[in-house]
């Protein structure tokens, strides 16, 4: 059994260009949900991901958008990127979406000059 | 709103126990999450509440009670490996929205 995966793990982009992080869940799981962590604080609900559909979405602006596949991978996308948007990028997967435990990626560094 | 609130840091020394408390706003949330996170590495799972009461595993302990809002985390016989950020997590109803506290930072002192 192959736990979450994300690539690349780290990345750097200049303000204004677009990212896109990718992320495999572990095996049997159909849930996919993406967070944000900055320094020093916990991480942010970006959106979550069932059987290829969004499921619930956080306070983030629509230039963060998303995508799940038939194998439950999936993709965040950041559109105009802001310095702000430098975080640490964390995806977790799960089965079924009522509140059950969540398995980590080791995250994406993503830094915007 | 939802928000869930902890200590920023704590101190405590080897071989001590711990309590890490996290208050939260009741509306909303259906289950409460403590998760670990060393420095540079993601979360790992420690515990799941949905019911009031205390869940006891191994040398972590976690306590709910839903109609006051508050959860805690009991460490047992501290070791200098459980230094790391311990983070306090609601989860609505839906299963939608995952609410993370700030995480409290654990020194461990040998």
């Amino acid at each position: 059994e192959t736990g979450v995966t994300q690539s690349p793990t780290h990345l750097i982009k200049t303000r204004g260009q677009q990212v896109t992080l990718r992320c495999s869940s572990q095996s049997g799981h159909n849930t996919v949900s993406w967070y944000q962590q900055a320094l020093g604080q916990g991480p942010q609900f970006i959106f979550q991901y069932y059987r290829e559909e969004e499921n619930g979405r956080g306070n983030f602006p629509p230039r963060f958008s998303g995508l799940q596949f038939p194998n439950y991978s999936s993709e965040l996308n950041v559109n105009a990127l802001e310095l702000d948007d430098s975080a640490l990028y964390l995806c977790a997967s799960s089965l079924g979406r009522s509140g059950n435990e969540q398995f980590f990626g080791p995250g994406t560094r993503l830094t915007v000059l | 709103g939802q928000n869930i609130d902890q200590p920023t840091e704590m101190t405590a020394t080897e071989g001590a126990i711990v309590q890490i408390n996290c208050t939260y706003q009741t509306s909303g949330f259906n289950g409460l999450f403590w998760y670990q996170q060393h420095a540079g590495e993601a979360p790992t799972f420690l515990s799941y509440n949905v019911l009031d009461g205390l869940e006891e595993k191994g040398r972590f302990s976690s306590f709910l009670s839903r109609s006051k809002g508050y959860s805690y985390l009991l460490l047992k016989e501290l070791q200098m490996k459980d230094s790391a950020s311990y983070l306090c997590a609601g989860v609505d109803n839906y299963g939608q929205n995952f609410v993370f506290g700030p995480g409290t930072r654990l020194s461990v002192l040998p």
